[in-house]
């Protein structure tokens, strides 16, 4: 069975510090991998996706992610994180076929310090 | 593109009452729809998922109900609401056999009382 694990529960950084965001996965064959975010009393909104290709992805806002299959990872990664960047971060694992069973890791909830 | 709207947007309800929740999707046809719950530190659950009109599965027994009564309506229900059901609930939108990430709507927050 499919499974995500992000370690981290809550991460505080200062404006301007690096960020990332650790995300591992596990799963049978070529995982198709997503970020999202979400902020507070919001929906979720894709960051990025990896299907294939290039294992570094650039997505939205200034993120990006690599996915590394020897470590069954996917760590989202700003050089400079902005104060709006404070909001929880999803990590997540597709199937890829049949009705697209989505399984989400349990979440970031990253703070940012002036 | 895809927009997936949610009502209520918050929703505050007494143990033991009815409930209803309605997700529609614009923009595309013939989508998976799917409920999914988001309580405080647990990620997100999925309730239910719809391949179609009428088809309902279910991921978790519990206290709710789905259905769908057209092709981008997706509804989310209760006889005799419980206290565990407060949370955050997402309607989501994707394609049967497609590894394009699912999209969300805005959400509605439950809280019973």
């Amino acid at each position: 069975a499919q499974s995500v694990t992000q370690p981290d529960i809550h991460i505080t950084v200062s404006e301007g510090a690096s960020l990332e965001l650790r995300c591992n996965y596990s799963y049978g064959a070529t995982p198709y991998l997503f970020w999202y975010v979400q902020s507070p009393g919001q929906g979720l909104q894709l960051l990025l996706k990896y299907f294939s290709g290039d294992t570094l992805v650039q997505g939205i806002k200034g993120f990006e992610a690599e996915f590394k299959r020897s470590q069954s990872s996917f760590n989202l990664r700003k050089p400079s994180v902005h104060w709006s960047d404070a909001a929880e971060y999803f990590c997540a694992v597709v199937n890829s076929g049949g009705y697209q069973k989505v399984t989400f890791g349990t979440g970031t909830k990253l703070q940012v310090i002036p | 593109s895809q927009t997936i709207h949610q009502w209520p947007a918050t929703l505050v309800q007494p143990v033991g009452s009815p409930l209803s929740l309605e997700c529609t999707v614009e923009g595309t046809s013939n989508p998976n729809l799917y409920w999914y719950r988001q309580a405080a530190g647990r990620g997100l659950q999925l309730l239910f998922y719809s391949v179609g009109i009428g088809q309902i599965s279910s991921e978790v027994p519990q206290n709710l109900s789905a259905s769908r009564p057209q092709d981008r309506q997706f509804i989310l229900s209760s006889k005799k609401l419980l206290l565990s059901d407060s949370g955050f609930y997402l309607c989501a939108c994707g394609h049967l056999n497609s590894n394009q990430p699912q999209h969300f709507g805005d959400g509605t927050r439950l809280s019973i009382l």
